[in-house]
């Protein structure tokens, strides 16, 4: 099993509609979760962080997490097409621990 | 304030040759991060420095792989006889370690490299 899993995508969805990348991740003692967003030609660039269990919202984007089920997800709301780019999720364990990225999911918005 | 710097943006060598690549993190970040990404695959992480030291060099593909940080800061990654399956965008990330909380890591431009 790898350590971050992701949807494997593409997703495509139209413009304005609701976007929902998900993640599961295999060790359980992980602590801090995170988005990062990836333009093609371009280099990562952190969307959002989450700890605790629940809801973050920021803007037009929330992340949730789930502990107990080893589950994040990213929802991107009214959807533009600026925001179609890979969408990359990493967990980590502790201060001492490597960052674990996932394999990423791309994501077209439709005009 | 600056962000992490990677030189050069581009590297183009010939099978065989050795190259450095070289990343600045942002002043403070004690973690500094090593990844290669090949064209439209994810990231494939390479080592991790806390401070001076590598707790993490799992990632190094072969021994003609190696990275050092000196300083707390520069760090440099090394390829000895480069082989053309090392063509890759490599990315530098750096974060602040703390004792609890999130550890957003921030990353440089990468450097191209092409072996001939």
């Amino acid at each position: 099993q790898k350590e971050v899993e992701q949807n494997s995508g593409p997703l495509s969805v139209p413009e304005g509609a609701i976007a929902s990348l998900n993640c599961t991740y295999s060790d359980r003692g992980s602590q801090s979760f995170f988005w990062y967003r990836q333009y093609s030609g371009k280099s990562p660039e952190l969307i959002m962080f989450i700890y605790s269990n629940g809801d973050k919202e920021d803007g037009r984007f929330t992340a949730q997490l789930n502990k107990a089920s080893q589950y994040v997800s990213l929802l991107i709301r009214d959807s533009q097409p600026s925001d179609s780019a890979t969408y990359l999720c990493a967990v980590v364990k502790t201060s001492y621990d490597k960052v674990i990225f996932g394999p990423g999911t791309s994501l077209s918005v439709i005009p | 304030g600056a962000g992490v710097s990677q030189s050069p943006s581009n590297k183009v060598t010939e099978k065989g040759k050795d190259v450095e690549l070289r990343c600045d993190p942002i002043s403070g970040h004690t973690a500094l991060y090593w990844y290669r990404q090949s064209l439209g695959q994810g990231l494939e992480f390479l080592i991790y420095f806390q401070g001076n030291s590598a707790p993490d060099k799992s990632g190094l593909p072969s021994d003609r792989f190696s990275a050092e940080r000196t300083g707390g800061s520069v760090s440099t990654l090394t390829i000895q006889r480069t082989q053309q399956e090392d063509s890759a965008v490599y990315l530098c990330a750096s974060s602040f370690v703390l004792t609890s909380g999130p550890y957003e890591q921030y990353f440089g431009p990468g450097t191209r490299l092409t072996v001939t």
